[in-house]
């Protein structure tokens, strides 16, 4: 059972515009929502965080944003770059549960210049 | 962010041999590591939950006499493939947290295992 859904597989932006990624989590007991970016063979690395008692949280060009009645969140990333070109990954734990990450299924994005 | 170092990056074999994959916390004490495998385009799966000092929790469906781990100080753990087939040719990636409670995970750069 897919816990974290996540949409879509892949995206093609031109540089400067904006990058939406969107996941869906079932689990009510997540309370941890981080993003994490990987490069071809390479482990992913942490972009951004959210937990559920904030609606949105921006760090540079990367902005979640969270709607808890929902249960979706989403990341936004501004003025696309080249170098932004990679798979990401959305994710969910909870804390009661050990904070074990249950991770979408990636969307490969592709930033063209 | 705090690093986490992963040995080898590559590692190619012949079938039936063992290998052994190493995951290092660089700068911080890790209680906790996981352990994931990813095949090509697609997404971590979590393979085993490891603990310093104890046993590793496996996921369900995961062969823990397959996959022996082992984590035997606050900043090493190490995930051995036993009698390694082609099929467990794959993308391995270690993580870890600083603390029992922190829900901040860091990530090993893998190791790509190919099995002959």
């Amino acid at each position: 059972q897919q816990q974290v859904k996540q949409s879509p597989q892949s995206l093609i932006v031109q540089k400067g515009g904006i990058s939406i990624i969107n996941c869906a989590y079932e689990n009510t007991a997540f309370d941890y929502f981080p993003w994490y970016q990987q490069f071809p063979g390479k482990g992913p690395a942490l972009l951004i965080a959210i937990r559920p008692d904030v609606s949105e949280k921006k760090e540079g060009r990367f902005t979640i944003s969270f709607n808890k009645s929902a249960k979706q969140f989403s990341l936004h990333i501004m003025d696309s770059q080249p170098g932004d070109s990679a798979t990401y990954f959305c994710a969910a734990s909870s804390g009661a549960a050990g904070n074990k990450l249950t991770f979408g299924g990636g969307t490969r994005v592709l930033v063209k210049p | 962010g705090a690093v986490v170092s992963q040995h080898p990056s590559r590692v190619i074999c012949k079938s039936g041999t063992s290998v052994k994959i190493e995951c290092r916390s660089l700068d911080f004490q890790a209680t906790t590591m996981f352990w994931y495998r990813q095949f090509p385009k697609k997404s971590l799966m979590l393979m085993a939950t490891s603990n310093e000092g104890s046993k590793a929790t496996y996921e369900q469906g995961v062969e823990k006499d397959k996959f022996l781990i082992n984590h035997a100080s606050l900043t090493l753990s190490t995930l051995t493939v036993t009698s390694a087939h082609p099929e467990d040719s794959s993308f391995y990636i270690c993580s870890a947290r600083e603390g029992a409670h922190n829900e901040k995970l860091f990530f090993g750069s893998g190791t790509q295992l190919s099995v002959l």
